[in-house]
């Protein structure tokens, strides 16, 4: 079966803090994607990346980074230097031969 | 390129009473999914439509229906409305072929669904 964990519900910084969000999967798929996908106030999901099986690299975008580890079956997210407009609600996502499974989410607030 | 757009964003109805939501993909996208989000389950899968074809579903009873036009369009219905599906209703859309499950997914603004 497949299963996301985001087992963070809910996490507060302080402005210009480093943030991880913790994603921990769970699939017998050898071929599949993992994503993350930011939910703001407002409500409109926004793709921020996707990663497939074979691509352990980590990525960097901006402030943004991505850490995959197989052999943890993780797939952290990271936000360096966070601002107010990261307040947000985070959602890991998998998906194998099948359907997109979300995880719970993580609401992120940052204080200003 | 507009984005995915959903009709009606608000909706009331009352308990036995059923109820369409409507979905336009994002043009050239030909898979479309719908999401039941609450706060308690989190974002659960109901369905994905591709060129006209549900392609999967989720565990939600057959009250749960929908279906896709051939210009992509998707539309779900809900019968006989119960409290617990007052919920946020998300349609996302992808591009490529065969199941969206591989792409990443542009979602719509969802409707709100407020059963009483």
């Amino acid at each position: 079966a497949q299963k996301v964990t985001q087992a963070q519900t809910e996490i507060s910084v302080v402005e210009k803090e480093d943030v991880t969000l913790d994603c921990v999967y769970e699939t017998r798929d050898t071929t599949y994607y993992l994503f993350w996908y930011k939910q703001p106030p407002s409500g409109e999901l926004v793709f921020l990346i996707r990663r497939n099986s074979f691509d352990e690299q980590n990525e960097i975008s901006g402030r943004y980074s991505w850490n995959f580890q197989k052999s943890t079956s993780s797939f952290n997210f990271t936000i360096t230097a966070s601002q107010v407009v990261d307040s947000a609600v985070y959602f890991c996502a998998l998906s194998g031969t099948y359907k997109y499974i979300f995880g719970t989410g993580t609401r992120l607030k940052v204080l200003a | 390129k507009a984005g995915v757009t959903q009709t009606p964003r608000y909706l009331i109805k009352t308990r036995g009473q059923q109820v369409t939501l409507s979905c336009s993909p994002i043009s050239g996208h030909r898979s479309v999914s719908w999401y039941q989000q609450t706060p308690g389950q989190g974002l659960q899968f109901l369905f994905e439509y591709f060129s006209e074809t549900q392609r999967n579903k989720g565990n939600f009873p057959g009250r749960f229906s929908g279906r896709q036009f051939s210009n992509s369009r998707s539309e779900m219905n809900v019968s006989t409305l119960e409290l617990g599906d007052s919920a946020l209703y998300l349609c996302a859309s992808s591009s490529g072929q065969g199941s969206g499950s591989y792409n990443e997914q542009f979602f719509g603004p969802g409707t709100r669904l407020t059963v009483l």
